[in-house]
């Protein structure tokens, strides 16, 4: 099982441009979560989705931040335009919708915009 | 108020200590309990659950609390691979499986 797999492990970007983080949940899991991590504010949940569907967005920032989810193997996460205050390791985490076993993070994308 | 709280430390130990963490949390609808451990630029990664009987993992202790909301997490015989920053997590109930993540207590095992 190759885990949870994220891309780019790392991103530099310019202030105002768009950025695309990408995962790939484990396979079975109908379940995914992508969080963000910073020193300030620790590990914070942005949204997550059971079987494809959003469920709990209240966790994004701003209107900035989308997500999306359009088949099981497959979950992206655009920030556009991106500012300096969004630089921060994003996490992409999937598990099994029943209960909270087998919460597995990915290797987490660091983001950071100049 | 944070929903789960925990000392950010550092707990600096000297090889073979005995060290404890605790975490508080908020929401008494609480109803799953987990330590996470995440070492430096890595994931996180679950550690043990906490169950309400208290549960042990070698040299791992957990204990609940419910009526204090309180969590605790005792190392003994502390190793210096034991490094890491601890996390606290909490769940609403168990179908839910969201979970609430605590600012984590960094450990430093010294030799």
């Amino acid at each position: 099982d190759a885990g949870v797999i994220q891309s780019p492990r790392h991103e530099v970007t310019e202030m105002g441009q768009e950025v695309t983080l990408r995962c790939k949940p484990i396979s079975g899991h109908n379940s995914l979560f992508w969080y963000r991590q910073t020193m300030m504010r620790g590990l914070e949940l942005l949204i997550y989705f059971n079987n494809n569907v959003p469920i709990d967005d209240s966790g994004m920032p701003e209107d900035r931040f989308s997500a999306k989810m359009p088949n099981a193997s497959f979950s992206t996460l655009k920030i556009q335009p991106s500012e300096p205050r969004d630089s921060a390791v994003y996490f992409c985490a999937s598990s099994l919708l029943a209960g909270p076993y087998g919460y597995t993070f990915g290797s987490g994308t660091r983001l950071t915009v100049v | 108020r944070k929903e789960v709280e925990q000392d950010p430390g550092p707990f600096n130990v000297p090889e073979g200590a005995t060290v404890a963490f605790n975490c508080t949390y908020s929401n008494s609808a609480s109803q799953s309990f987990f330590w996470y451990r995440q070492d430096c630029r890595k994931e996180p990664k679950l550690l043990m659950s906490v169950y309400s009987s208290g549960n042990e993992d070698g040299r791992f202790t957990a204990q609940l609390n419910r009526a204090s909301q309180y969590i605790s997490l005792l190392i003994r015989d502390s190793k210096l691979s034991d490094s890491a920053t601890y996390l606290c997590v909490v769940t609403l109930n168990n179908a839910g499986n969201m979970l609430t993540f605590g600012g984590g207590t960094r450990l430093m095992v010294k030799p």
